[in-house]
């Protein structure tokens, strides 16, 4: 069974520019995460998506957002961005039955540098 | 809301020595607790759980055991191996849909 696949692994870009990330979760898997992983601030939780449907948001600012597909493929993006988007971004799916208790299943991350 | 401490790393370790992680929480309710490890250039994956008090969840050596009543879930290995070089991260969920994560360990071990 294929794991979570994020894509692209790296990428670089501006100030100002926007970005779009992309998850696809283990086949079967209908809950999809997102998490940013930086030095200082460790993993924080973006948000949470299970059959099209935001359940649980972090406290990120608004130029965070993400959205889920009919096939639970999920993306993120990130506008206006800024030197401090720099970060790894991980995405976690899981079967998504319950709000806590269940192993996620991670992908390697999508390593984004803002210049 | 939800947190968790964990110790400050980095620990270095020789091989067969005894490894402690300490993490405590914060948590309204009754959380599930993890340890997740993140290996050099790979992603997170679920090393052990627990569910409840006085659950002992255990894999690869590794145990912890989520005590209640200090409101912690420190992660112990008797015996380490230069494979378990890696960063541990202690981390809860409530009834949230997320998981709150400890600031890792960077555990290096020396043969």
């Amino acid at each position: 069974k294929a794991g979570v696949t994020q894509t692209p692994r790296y990428l670089i870009k501006t100030r100002g520019q926007q970005v779009t990330l992309s998850c696809s979760p283990i086949s079967g898997h209908r809950s999809v995460s997102w998490y940013q992983q930086t030095p200082g601030q460790g993993l924080q939780f973006l948000f949470e998506y299970f059959s099209e449907t935001q359940r649980n948001k972090g406290n990120f600012p608004g130029r965070f957002s993400g959205r889920q597909f009919s096939n639970s493929r999920s993306e993120m993006n990130v506008s206006t961005l800024e030197l401090g988007d720099s970060a790894l971004y991980l995405c976690a799916s899981s079967p998504g039955q319950g709000p806590r208790g269940e192993k996620l299943f991670f992908g390697s991350g999508t390593q984004l540098s803002v210049l | 809301g939800n947190s968790v401490t964990q110790m400050e790393g980095p620990v270095t370790l020789s091989e067969e020595a005894f490894l402690t992680i300490n993490c405590t929480y914060t948590a309204t309710g009754y959380p599930s607790l993890f340890w997740y490890v993140q290996y050099p250039g790979e992603g997170l994956q679920l090393l052990l759980k627990a569910t409840k008090a006085d659950d002992k969840g255990s894999n690869k050596g590794f145990e912890a055991t989520y005590r209640k009543e200090t409101t912690s879930f420190h992660l112990e290995k008797g015996s380490v191996q230069v494979s378990d070089s890696a960063v541990y991260f202690c981390a809860l969920s409530s009834n949230d849909y997320k998981l709150s994560f400890g600031a890792g360990t960077t555990v290096t071990v020396r043969a």
